[in-house]
């Protein structure tokens, strides 16, 4: 079965310091994993996904992560953050071996301070 | 949001009234997806379906019950309301093959069951 971890709620920065959200996922298959944003009051914007293609994903806005087997993580990263960013990241593991399910981490609210 | 549309976009309910969701799309996809949000725990799934005329139980799918009879709809029926269903509900499919591809999402439905 797959689940996903978010490991932080909420992650404070300052502008134009770096970004780090920490993702670990567990699957029983190869998995697919996404990043999804969400600003408030809105819907879910995808920000970058690993598919089994190479291992560092670049995404939207200078976002990218890394896939790392031997860690089961996932975490998303960007050299220096913007006050446009503060929102919820979600990450999402899904399951490729036909059940056709997208399991949601609970998220994580990215607080930037100017 | 593009291609998935939902209705209503905000609904007030009193406990034990009835209401439908519905959920349309014009992608031609076969799979799609019910969700609802909750502050601290992510999207979690409701009910999916991987073609017209099946449904599928996802994680959380109690007091709840969807009708897939055509490939473009698929609604979310609350026989009667309950307050632990105040939520978002967002409607989702897939950009391509399930579990390879990001999902696409409505713009949500905003339920409070007073």
């Amino acid at each position: 079965a797959q689940s996903v971890t978010q490991l932080d709620s909420h992650v404070s920065v300052s502008e134009g310091t770096p970004v780090l959200l920490r993702c670990n996922y567990s699957s029983s298959y190869s998995p697919s994993l996404f990043w999804y944003v969400q600003h408030p009051n809105k819907g879910l914007q995808l920000l970058l996904k690993y598919t089994s293609a190479a291992t560092l994903v670049k995404g939207i806005n200078g976002f990218e992560a890394e896939f790392k087997k031997s860690e089961t993580s996932f975490h998303l990263t960007k050299p220096s953050a913007h006050m446009s960013d503060a929102a919820e990241y979600f990450c999402v593991v899904s399951d490729t071996s036909g059940t056709y399910k997208y399991i949601f981490g609970t998220g994580t609210r990215l607080k930037v301070l100017a | 949001n593009a291609g998935v549309t939902q209705t209503p976009k905000f609904q007030v309910l009193k406990t034990g009234q009835s209401m439908t969701l519905q959920c349309a799309q014009d992608m031609n996809h076969n799979s799609m997806y019910w969700y609802r949000q909750d502050p601290g725990m992510g999207l979690r799934l409701i009910y999916y379906s991987a073609s017209e005329g099946t449904t599928d139980k996802g994680e959380v799918p109690n007091g709840y019950n969807v009708s897939r009879l055509n490939k473009r709809e698929f609604s979310l029926r609350l026989e009667s309301a309950a307050p632990s269903q105040t939520s978002v509900y967002f409607c989702a499919i897939p950009r391509g093959n399930p579990g390879t591809n990001e999902q696409f999402f409505g713009p949500g439905t905003r339920l409070t069951v007073l």
